[in-house]
């Protein structure tokens, strides 16, 4: 299996742009999970998926950010509009369904100028 | 719900020296517990994990983690560090019964190995 995919692995964009972010799960994981990581904050968890329905979005920001996945292989998470603040790396994580172990996908560095 | 706190944020150590990166807990119930490594541009790779049984866990690369209930601790431990452990370490928790697979992640702790 090649683990979690995620593209773009850089973005760079003005401020005011709109930004889509994608992740494949592993194939037959169940549950998943976007993270943004910065220095300041360290990792946080935004939102996690269970069979394609989202379970806890308390922990995106604003309305700005929003995520969807429209089938098991496939995940997006949008920022618009962008902010500078917004730069982090996000990463997307899988899990089969026991939910004992997460896997990580490499990130996206997010700059927004 | 869980917190996690990682004691230390830089623990700076020579090569072939033991390690202890240390990970406390709080919870009202019953925890998983994992350890996870970030190489520099990485995402996070599983260490090792403690789910039930034995309560000294061992993981890769040589690392084992002991569980201890009564002081609700999870430090993670290696006898002797290479250069390539150089990396940030990530102690995280998930509550039961009802495992969500939602983690609760410390705020890491950065491995410098020195030559």
């Amino acid at each position: 299996d090649a683990g979690v995919i995620q593209s773009p692995r850089h973005e760079v964009t003005e401020m005011g742009q709109e930004v889509t972010l994608r992740c494949k799960p592993i194939s037959g994981h169940d549950y998943l999970f976007w993270y943004r990581q910065t220095m300041m904050r360290g990792l946080e968890l935004l939102i996690y998926f269970n069979n394609n329905v989202p379970i806890d979005d308390s922990g995106m920001p604003e309305d700005r950010f929003s995520a969807k996945m429209p089938n098991a292989s496939f995940s997006t998470l949008k920022i618009q509009p962008s902010e500078p603040r917004d730069s982090a790396v996000y990463f997307c994580a899988s899990s089969p369904p026991d939910g004992n172990e997460q896997f990580f996908g490499p990130g996206t560095r997010l700059t927004v100028l | 719900a869980q917190s996690v706190t990682q004691l230390d944020s830089q623990v700076p150590v020579f090569e072939e020296a033991p390690v202890e990166l240390r990970c406390n807990y709080s919870s009202s119930v019953s925890v998983y517990l994992f350890w996870y490594v970030q190489y520099p541009n990485q995402g996070l790779q599983l260490l090792l994990k403690y789910l039930s049984g034995s309560t000294l866990v061992k993981g890769i690369n040589g690392f084992e983690a002991e569980f201890n209930k009564s002081q609700t601790s999870f430090h993670l431990r290696k006898p002797s560090v290479h250069i390539s452990d150089t990396a940030e370490y990530f102690c995280a928790v998930s509550a039961l019964p009802s495992n969500t697979g939602k983690l609760i992640f410390g705020q890491g702790t950065t491995l410098q190995v020195k030559p």
